[in-house]
This record gives C-alpha cells, structure tokens and sequence, in this order.
C-alpha cells in the first residue's frame, strides 16, 4: 500500500512556464512533507518543506500548497528554468519517528528553452 | 565540508557474493538511513539508526544488514547477493527523525550478476 502518490510521472515545460507536481497521502499522522530535487548521477538534496499547520510556504520559485482536508499538497516552480530539469520526490513523515517517511515515485520534469 | 560520503559509486557483484556499502556523514547527525531506489521508484527505506548502537528495520529489510558503532559511520552489509538487489543505494542522515531535512549521500550503483 504506497502510502504517498505522487503525479505525474513525467512533465514537460517550457522555459518560463508554470511546473507543478503533485502529492496525495493517506496517513493523516504525518507532520512533516519535504521535496527533494535530484540530478542525475546525485542524490536527493532537501529543496523546499512545510508543516501541517501552514497552508503554503514560499522559497523563491518555489512555492508548496498543502490542503489538510484533502491529504494533498503540490509543489509548484514558476518561471521555470532548463536548469530545473531534474527528478523531483514528495515525501511525507513523522517527525517523532524516525521509520516513518515515505517517498513518492517521483516526477521526471524537463524545462524546454 | 564532507556530508555524507558513501563507498563505493560502482560495484558489480555475482550472485552469491558479499559486500558492504560504507557511509559516513561528519554532521554528528543522530540519525541515518539506508534507502534503495528502483529505476522510476521512489526511495525504500532498508534500515535507519536513530544513534550508535541502535538500529531497527524499515520498508524492504530482508537480505540486509546493518550495524552502527560510531556516529559517523552506518555499513549496509549485503549477504548472498541476489539479483534482485541490482539497485541505486542511497545513505542519508538528519538533526532529528522521521528523515526532516535529510542530507543524502551521492549513492552506490550496485550490479548483481
């Protein structure tokens, strides 16, 4: 049972269009929902996270929505880059316990110059 | 500033063999992780430690092993490697659990045989 989903799986978008990827989870026990952007051939690196009891946080262009009531919340890039293009992970856990996070498939975005 | 450091980046093993994934993360971070990652998958969770001398399982356990006797260091020990286990190894660390702000390593891309 994925406990996070996360779509779509691949995203194509041109140079400064709007990216957004979203995540849907199902364990309303989770307090922490991170994203992490990866280039190839490197690992995870943290990007952008929010708590529960904030509806939106803003870091730059990057802006995360999160709907409580809905178990969703989405990560949107605005002017996108092509050095943006990368393999973006949703995650979801609980700070209290370290076992708990789960990760997305992940989505595949490539910004077209 | 080193982070996480894993080795090896490459290994090829035949089925059957052993071996060991190092990590080591200079952060004095409590908290490690070791995550495999399918092609178009998310990371699983194989194993985390929440300090020296504890361990405990995660999502997919079963043909690993894991022991953590300093801060620094968290081995992932591969026994009678299968080729099920050809995947992209990922060690992470983090301040405080349930993987919040999670710095990773830049992964052992493992081939069984």
């Amino acid at each position: 049972q994925q406990q996070v989903k996360q779509s779509p799986q691949s995203l194509i978008v041109q140079k400064g269009g709007i990216s957004i990827i979203n995540c849907a989870y199902e364990n309303t026990a989770f307090d922490y929902f991170p994203w992490y952007q990866q280039f190839p051939g490197k690992g995870p690196a943290l990007l952008i996270a929010i708590r529960p009891d904030v509806s939106e946080k803003k870091e730059g262009r990057f802006t995360i929505s999160f709907n409580k009531s809905a178990k969703q919340f989405s990560l949107h890039i605005m002017d996108s880059q092509p050095g943006d293009s990368a393999t973006y992970f949703c995650a979801a856990g609980k700070t209290t316990n370290a076992g708990k996070s789960t990760f997305g498939d992940g989505t595949t975005l490539t910004v077209k110059p | 500033n080193a982070g996480v450091t894993q080795t090896p980046k490459f290994r090829i093993l035949k089925i059957g063999q052993s071996m060991t994934l190092q990590c080591t993360q200079d952060m004095n971070h409590n908290y490690m992780y070791w995550y495999r990652q399918d092609p178009g998958m998310g990371l699983k969770l194989i194993y985390y430690s929440v300090g020296a001398g504890i361990t405990d399982k995660g999502e997919v356990p079963n043909g690993y092993n894991v022991s953590r006797s300093t801060t620094e260091d968290f081995p992932l020990r591969l026994e009678l490697a299968a080729p099920s286990q050809t995947s992209v190894y990922f060690c992470a660390s983090s301040i405080t659990p349930g993987g919040t702000e999670a710095f990773f390593g830049q992964g052992t891309r493992l081939t069984v045989v």
